[in-house]
């Protein structure tokens, strides 16, 4: 069984502050690491799929890191808005996997 | 452009009862397929993931099963639910590392 750790498991933050969270995963075959946003009764909207040992990514106020060698990826959200209040899932892919193992996610909560 | 469809999105039911939940994509061929659920507490956990029609593989012993009639089509079928079967049940397909993931339903057994 693969183990996908979130932590932490819910974060309260204030309007306007940055904030980060965290994803370990399993630092031997590692294929891919999904993250994505996930609101009460929507589907998972997809955030970024990261590959590459050292990969940064960005999309608007949110960006992520990847450190494929010791199994851990980074989220970040600069200037939280109301909207960003969500949870956060990480997901991993093995090499020769045929599905994502998710972690329980982070749910963050951003208060005005 | 692709599409997921999830039907029904809520849905409630006595322990006991048969179940049926069916998902269908359009817009792409052959198409990998998975159900997921999240039960209450806990995180997404891979139900079932198929790569063709007829081709079923199961991720955790349970009381549900899956089948693929049809190249774009997926169901979630159970003969007797249980009250642990109570959860919110995502349908997914994906291309190369992606995964898109349909609306939900949301599964209450009483």
């Amino acid at each position: 069984i693969l183990n996908v750790e979130q932590s932490p498991q819910s974060l309260h933050v204030q309007e306007g502050d940055s904030t980060n969270f965290t994803c370990s995963f399993p630092s031997s075959n590692f294929y891919a690491l999904h993250w994505y946003r996930w609101e009460t009764a929507k589907s998972p909207e997809a955030l970024f799929v990261m590959t590459l040992n050292g990969d940064e990514k960005k999309k608007g106020r949110i960006s992520a890191t990847l450190n494929t060698k010791e199994g851990y990826s980074y989220l970040y959200i600069k200037g939280s808005q109301p909207e960003d209040s969500a949870t956060y899932l990480c997901a991993f892919l093995g090499g020769g996997a045929d599905g994502l193992t998710f972690g329980k996610g982070t749910h963050l909560i951003i208060q005005p | 452009s692709q599409t997921i469809h999830q039907w029904p999105a809520t849905l409630v039911q006595p322990v006991g009862s048969p179940l049926s939940l069916e998902c269908t994509v359009e817009g792409t061929s052959n198409p990998n397929l998975y159900w997921y659920r999240q039960a209450a507490g806990r995180g997404l956990q891979l139900l079932f993931y198929s790569v063709g029609i007829g081709q079923i593989s199961s991720e955790v012993p349970q009381n549900l099963s899956a089948s693929r009639p049809q190249d774009r089509q997926f169901i979630l079928s159970s003969k007797k639910l249980l009250l642990s079967d109570s959860g919110f049940y995502l349908c997914a397909w994906s291309l190369l590392n992606e995964q898109f993931f349909g609306p939900g339903t949301r599964l209450t057994v009483l």
